[in-house]
């Protein structure tokens, strides 16, 4: 089963928006890690986020994480065409060991 | 090599078939995992080493299929009898040791495969 949950599953905006995507979780974690996933190709890192913090950015990324709800926000502010992509959450939960559990992803879309 | 580095890139193979699919992790990474992704699905764990010792491979689906990495750097990911149910994106990451929690993954492109 899986531990995060995205949502919404897809999305498409046009370019120069924002774009909004939020992942919920089941049990307590370490950290919380975003991915993001081109087509056919493998997954890349975007941010890790601990479960002491409350808000990390990374450029245009704006992630949150709100450990009383068990969710976490992703934020691409002013998007391109070249973000169109999928973007998986990912749980390093104190209960599964060292290893992530991905979500389902959200499938982005950004129109030019 | 810089990155993870997964071959093949693609394999078909029929029914009943046996596949070795190979990850090649990125230097001095010590954690490496497997992952199994279907179309439109999120990636599925599979199994994980740490050094030359799987550390947990709760996730392989049965006993079809195993892992191996002897020397602590390549792993094989070996199906027997493969089923068309086996067909799925095969991804490899890896990862510095971290004793507390899993940090950033490495992944490669992967390794397509599919049963007929």
């Amino acid at each position: 089963s899986q531990q995060g949950e995205e949502d919404p599953q897809a999305l498409s905006i046009q370019e120069g928006e924002n774009a909004t995507m939020n992942c919920s979780y089941k049990t307590s974690i370490n950290n919380l890690q975003w991915y993001r996933q081109n087509s056919g190709r493998g997954l890349v890192h975007l941010i890790l986020i601990r479960s002491n913090e409350r808000e990390k950015h990374s450029g245009r990324l704006r992630v949150t994480l709100d450990t009383s709800k068990k969710s976490s926000s992703l934020l691409i502010t002013a998007s391109r065409a070249a973000d169109t992509a999928s973007y998986f959450c990912a749980t390093d939960a104190y209960a599964a060991g060292n290893k992530l559990t991905f979500g389902g992803g959200t499938r982005v879309l950004v129109k030019p | 090599g810089a990155g993870v580095s997964q071959t093949p890139s693609n394999k078909v193979t029929e029914k009943g078939k046996y596949v070795e699919l190979r990850c090649d992790p990125i230097s001095g990474h010590t954690a490496l995992y497997w992952y199994r992704q279907s179309l439109g699905q999120g990636p599925e764990f599979l199994i994980y080493f740490q050094g030359t010792g799987a550390a947990d491979d709760s996730g392989l689906p049965n006993d079809r299929f195993f892992a191996v990495r002897p020397e602590g750097s390549v792993s094989t990911l070996k199906i027997q009898r493969t089923e068309r149910g086996d067909s799925a994106v095969y991804l490899c990451a890896s990862s510095r040791y971290r004793a507390t929690n899993t940090g950033e993954l490495f992944f490669g492109e992967g390794s397509r495969l599919t049963v007929l």
